[in-house]
């Protein structure tokens, strides 16, 4: 069965610290991989995204994630957090045809603490 | 990139009621999805929606609890019937833009309580 596992459901961490959460997942197919960002009170956020190419992807503010197929795995980092990163993260798998039928993980809640 | 709009944007609701969820998209689209977001829970898709056809529902969603229309390519709406507490949840509408940059775009969100 395809499922997606956020290891980490909450994560504290002080203001400019790195910080990486996890993301693995189970599949016997080719997959799309999705980083979604939710703010309190908000909808998700398209932070970066894997489709092909370079494993090293790149997204918005100052996120990155890297594919490692041999370990399933699609760690979202950021070498130095601000405050303002406070919110749920979401990793998100598509498992062919793009990115319909996503299949989240649980989320992980990052904390960023002055 | 699309921009999706959601109504209500929050409800509360008592039991035995339906509520019906409304979803704008600025952009025709042929895929609209529907997910559940549970109190500290991740999402789940409810069901695909498609225009000119039945929505398409993931296991343990059912139609006459969760009926479905898509009348055109910009709308579509989630009706949450014979409302029960376990259905307070967040509801959201997805829409994908397929191609090389494909991506999903997701609405605020319906918060829904039911009491």
């Amino acid at each position: 069965a395809q499922s997606v596992t956020q290891l980490d459901s909450q994560v504290p961490v002080f203001e400019e610290a790195p910080v990486e959460l996890r993301c693995n997942y189970s599949s016997s197919v080719s997959v799309y991989l999705f980083w979604y960002v939710q703010y309190p009170n908000q909808g998700l956020q398209l932070l970066l995204k894997y489709l092909s190419g370079s494993t090293l992807v790149k997204g918005i503010n100052g996120f990155e994630a890297e594919f490692n197929k041999s370990q399933t795995s699609f760690h979202l980092r950021k070498p130095s957090v601000h405050i303002s990163d406070t919110a749920e993260y979401f990793c998100a798998v598509g498992f062919g045809g793009g990115s319909e039928k996503l299949v989240f993980g649980k989320g992980t809640k990052l904390t960023v603490n002055p | 990139s699309a921009v999706i709009s959601q109504k209500p944007s929050r409800d509360i609701c008592q039991r035995g009621t339906s509520l019906t969820i409304q979803c704008q998209v600025d952009s025709q689209v042929t895929m609209m999805f529907w997910y559940r977001q549970q109190p500290g829970q991740s999402l789940t898709l409810i069901a695909t929606a498609n225009q000119g056809s039945e929505a398409t529902y993931e296991s343990g969603f059912v139609i006459d609890k969760f009926p479905i229309s898509r009348p055109n390519l910009t709308f579509s709406t989630l009706t949450v019937s014979n409302m029960s507490p376990e259905d307070s949840s967040i509801y959201l509408c997805s829409v994908e833009e397929g191609g090389v940059n494909t991506e999903a775009f997701f609405g605020q969100g319906t918060r829904l309580t039911v009491v």
